[in-house]
């Protein structure tokens, strides 16, 4: 049973640039969060998909976009990339909230540096 | 803001049980109370979660105090690979959160041999 799988690893882009990063979630899941965090700090929301829908969000600026897929898989957009962007960007999934199996499970991250 | 108090650091000698205490004071009654950890630069990990009972799995067990405003996360046999950052959350599960998990700063806990 394959758990949340992230790509890239790693990635680096200059100010400026477009990044998406991908995420597959564990088997049986169908919702998809995002979360950022920046070196010493906790992990902070960004939004969440459910049935291809932004269901919750986070205090991030519109630069943050996704999209979920019919296969439930998830993308994480980010535009015009600061400094301040470069992060470890975790996505985890689960069942829906208040469904039996609503735990989030975390994949390994993407690291985005951005110089 | 995270809803929760925990200490920054604590120390554990392997082979002994860690206590990792919790303080939400302002819990309502449909939040449950989540434990991850987070080994450096890896995704977190999920321990185990409580709404009021006791809870125990294979990795820990969970005690929430009986008016729910403080909890303890008990690893009965702590190794060098438990070194991690453990974060206790509260969650909800209303359409207004939908589930989102606030991360606080967590306790650095470090097994010594």
């Amino acid at each position: 049973d394959a758990g949340v799988t992230q790509s890239p690893t790693h990635l680096i882009k200059t100010r400026g640039q477009q990044v998406t990063l991908r995420c597959s979630p564990k088997s049986g899941h169908d919702t998809v969060s995002w979360y950022q965090q920046a070196l010493g700090q906790g992990p902070q929301f960004i939004f969440q998909y459910y049935e291809e829908e932004e269901r919750q969000r986070g205090n991030f600026p519109d630069r943050f976009s996704g999209h979920q897929f019919p296969n439930y898989s998830s993308e994480l957009n980010v535009n015009a990339l600061l400094l301040g962007d470069s992060a470890l960007y975790l996505c985890a999934s689960s069942k829906p909230p208040g469904r039996t199996g609503d735990t989030q499970y975390f994949g390994p991250g993407t690291r985005l540096t951005v110089l | 803001d995270a809803k929760t108090t925990q200490p920054p650091s604590m120390d554990c000698a392997e082979g002994r049980a860690a206590n990792l205490p919790c303080n939400h004071s302002t819990i309502s009654g449909n939040e449950y109370v989540y434990w991850y950890r987070q080994i450096h630069s890896q995704g977190p990990q999920y321990i185990i979660h409580g709404l009021k009972n006791n809870e125990t799995n294979e990795m820990a067990s969970l005690i929430i105090t009986e008016d729910r405003k403080s909890s303890t996360l008990i690893l009965p046999h702590a190794t060098l690979r438990d070194t991690a950052v453990y974060y206790c959350i509260v969650r909800g599960v209303t359409t207004d959160s939908w589930g989102k998990l606030q991360f606080g700063a967590g306790t650095q806990v470090v097994v010594t041999p």
